[in-house]
């Protein structure tokens, strides 16, 4: 099984450039997100989508988009990255909105912006 | 809103021995409750869960047992290993509040480290 399947693991940008990081789940889960991770501030949710075409955004939305055009992919966009989002980046998936489902995660983006 | 507070760490233990990290939460209704594990350089594991309260999640020798009356979820193992090394997350997701998406609430994590 892949499960949650992050691309790429480690990519450095400059100030200013835009990237997609891309996530793909093969369990068919409705319910897909971003986190990222900073020192001392555990995880923290960015985006969220709770099935194909509806997303919402998270505690720490700013300077971030995504889509859901299928259930298997939810890409993450940094339109015009700054160095306040270098971190990592973990997204995750669920069967549904169900408290109690297990959420999968993948196993991260390590982003660097100089 | 909802939120988890997890002891600070980092913890160090010698191997073998007995291994407790406090967690608290505060929420409006009646979430449920996790423990992730991170090992250096991976993503985050899902370790164990507990849905309601006085349920008690197991996995690895790890247990934690889901206090309503306290609001906590303490994690704890008998007998630490090297390879249990890790940074532990407690979370919560409570879908049963009106308006709740089922995200997940992290603590900001201890980190553990043990040593032979």
């Amino acid at each position: 099984n892949a499960g949650v399947t992050q691309t790429p693991k480690f990519q450095v940008l400059k100030t200013g450039q835009s990237m997609t990081l891309q996530c793909a789940q093969d369990m068919n889960h409705e319910y897909m997100s971003w986190y990222r991770q900073d020192p001392g501030m555990g995880l923290r949710l960015i985006h969220y989508s709770v099935g194909a075409g509806i997303t919402d955004q998270g505690e720490v939305p700013n300077g971030y988009n995504v889509s859901r055009s299928t259930t298997e992919d939810f890409p993450l966009r940094l339109l015009s990255a700054a160095p306040s989002q270098t971190s990592v980046y973990f997204c995750a998936s669920s069967r549904d909105r169900l408290s109690g489902n297990t959420i999968y995660f993948g196993e991260g983006s390590w982003l660097t912006v100089v | 809103g909802d939120s988890v507070t997890q002891m600070e760490g980092p913890v160090t233990l010698s191997e073998e021995a007995f291994l407790t990290i406090n967690c608290t939460y505060t929420a409006t209704g009646y979430p449920s409750l996790f423990w992730y594990v991170q090992y250096p350089g991976e993503g985050l594991q899902l370790l164990l869960k507990a849905t309601k309260a006085d349920d008690k999640g197991s996995n690895k020798g790890f247990e934690a047992t889901y206090r309503k009356e306290t609001t906590s979820f303490h994690l704890e193992k008998g007998s630490v290993q090297v390879s249990d090394s890790a940074v532990y997350f407690c979370a919560l997701s409570d879908l049963r509040v009106e308006g709740s998406q089922g995200n997940l609430i992290f603590g900001k994590g201890t980190k553990l480290s043990v040593k032979p």
